[in-house]
């Protein structure tokens, strides 16, 4: 069984400033985490991901996670938020053994004000 | 490279008539399809796995006489949304993988169906 949890549904940051959206996990197995990004009427657009190796993981448009095995966390963060940040952000997870299935956690609407 | 396209980005239709969206992996083969609904502001609800040549496996709740997927090939599967009614309209999103784990997906622009 596999499980994410994003505890806030929305999240204001001030441009500039740095942002970080929570996400925490539970697998039977090593996890896979993922993190996309969606604007509005839009598929999703894949950031970054972790699969082995490094606890942190740098993805597109200067965005970085950390992978915490003891926490069960993979928290998404950018030094300085931009105002074209703003979207509505899912974490996912799979893991080694699953049917290839990603379960997707609620999502995080990101709001960088100007 | 892994590319997937959706066609229609949007449909509109009357009650009662049915509707196809088309899901293609364009530079993969790919082993695995997935189907999403998603409503408004809301988290990515998994339908349907589909492998190639093989029925699509449902998840509980989704009624797969009401909504039909075929993966005919490689590269593409098909979602037939039947006698389609208001209550049926939503985002629809695919996506698909191949390879070995962690097996990523690579998601498709969506579909927009209203049904009036």
């Amino acid at each position: 069984a596999q499980s994410v949890a994003q505890p806030e549904d929305q999240v204001n940051v001030a441009e500039g400033n740095p942002l970080t959206v929570k996400c925490t996990y539970s697998v039977s197995g090593n996890p896979y985490l993922f993190w996309y990004v969606q604007y509005p009427n839009r598929g999703l657009q894949f950031l970054l991901k972790y699969i082995t190796g490094d606890n942190l993981v740098k993805g597109s448009y200067g965005f970085e996670a950390e992978f915490n095995k003891s926490q069960t966390s993979f928290h998404l963060k950018k030094p300085s938020a931009l105002v074209s940040d703003s979207a509505l952000y899912f974490c996912a997870v799979t893991y080694s053994g699953s049917a290839r299935q990603l379960t997707f956690g609620s999502g995080t609407q990101l709001t960088v004000l100007p | 490279g892994a590319v997937v396209s959706q066609h229609p980005s949007w449909v509109i239709c009357k009650s009662g008539t049915s509707v196809k969206i088309e899901c293609r992996s364009l530079d993969f083969q790919a082993t695995t399809m997935f189907w999403y609904r998603q409503f408004p502001k809301q988290s990515l609800m998994l339908m349907a796995t589909s492998n190639e040549g093989s029925k699509a496996t449902y998840e509980q709740g989704v009624e797969k006489d009401k909504f039909l997927i075929n993966h005919a090939s490689l590269t593409l599967s098909t979602l037939t949304v039947t006698s389609a009614h208001p209550e049926d309209s939503s985002f629809y999103i695919c996506s698909a993988s191949f390879g070995s784990p962690p097996y990523e997906q690579f998601f498709g622009p969506g579909t927009r169906l209203t049904v009036l």
